[in-house]
């Protein structure tokens, strides 16, 4: 079955970065982008970006453009998204979540578990 | 703040119909993007509840049907029941977004009274 399986919870200081892994597994992995979603505590969902695996051909959305970097192993079917300058407003669930193209736009068809991301002084 | 628009919440008795809108523009659902739904319980991941406007994934009840015309989507669930309280999002792409691959509206939280 599809899974994706991300790394746990994690805690910075203002201005640090963070690092989230998403292992995926049940499927072939570089045949299906991924993305990356947040979700701000008690807000909704938010896109921040998309990296390809197969070429590892990333875009991101505008407001996280020069701070964000998606990457990926394709020996470990593992993928990356690291933010940098974080800030308060960066407290966060982040998710990945498997694309899947349906004539006009892409759907989100499986999900990680979430990791929640704490910026805190 | 989203580009989708949703009513933040709704609500209705077990048994009853209830809907939920999602109203876009011209440069997203009114030009002619697909529209889909998510259900989210609390503490956990989004699920995906209805892609391509109106189609279920396998395990998906029938109560759940999307439709979508001109700039606007809605998800209807009829015989509600209390396992159905939660959070849904409509999700679609939008062509002003440069970079932008997704776009959700703000979410509605479904009460089951």
């Amino acid at each position: 079955q599809v899974q994706l399986v991300q790394s746990g919870a994690e805690v910075r200081r203002p201005g640090a970065s963070v690092k989230v892994s998403c292992k995926a597994s049940g499927y072939t992995f570089i045949n299906y982008y991924l993305h990356w979603v947040r979700q701000a505590p008690g807000q909704g969902l938010e896109w921040m970006g998309i990296i390809i695996p197969g070429g590892g051909s990333t875009s991101f959305a505008q407001k996280f453009q020069g701070r964000i970097t998606m990457t990926r192993d394709t020996s470990t079917s593992t993928v990356y998204m690291e933010l940098s300058g974080l800030t308060s407003e960066d407290t966060a669930v982040y998710y990945c979540a498997r694309g899947r193209q349906f004539l006009t736009s892409e759907y989100f068809d499986y999900w990680g578990q979430g990791t929640l991301v704490t910026v805190s002084s | 703040q989203f580009v989708l628009t949703q009513p933040p919440s709704v609500s209705g008795a077990p048994g009853q119909r209830v809907t939920i809108s999602c109203t876009g523009s011209s440069s997203n659902i009114g030009a002619g993007y697909d529209v889909h739904w998510y259900q989210q319980l609390p503490g956990t991941a989004p699920k995906l509840l209805i892609f391509g406007n109106n189609n279920r994934p396998s395990g998906v009840p029938d109560r759940f049907s999307g439709s979508k015309s001109d700039t606007s989507a809605s998800l209807a669930i009829t015989g509600l029941q209390a396992e159905d309280e939660a959070d849904y999002y409509c999700q679609s792409y939008d062509s002003s977004l440069s970079g932008s691959k997704g776009v959700f509206g703000g979410g509605t939280k479904l009460t089951v009274l």
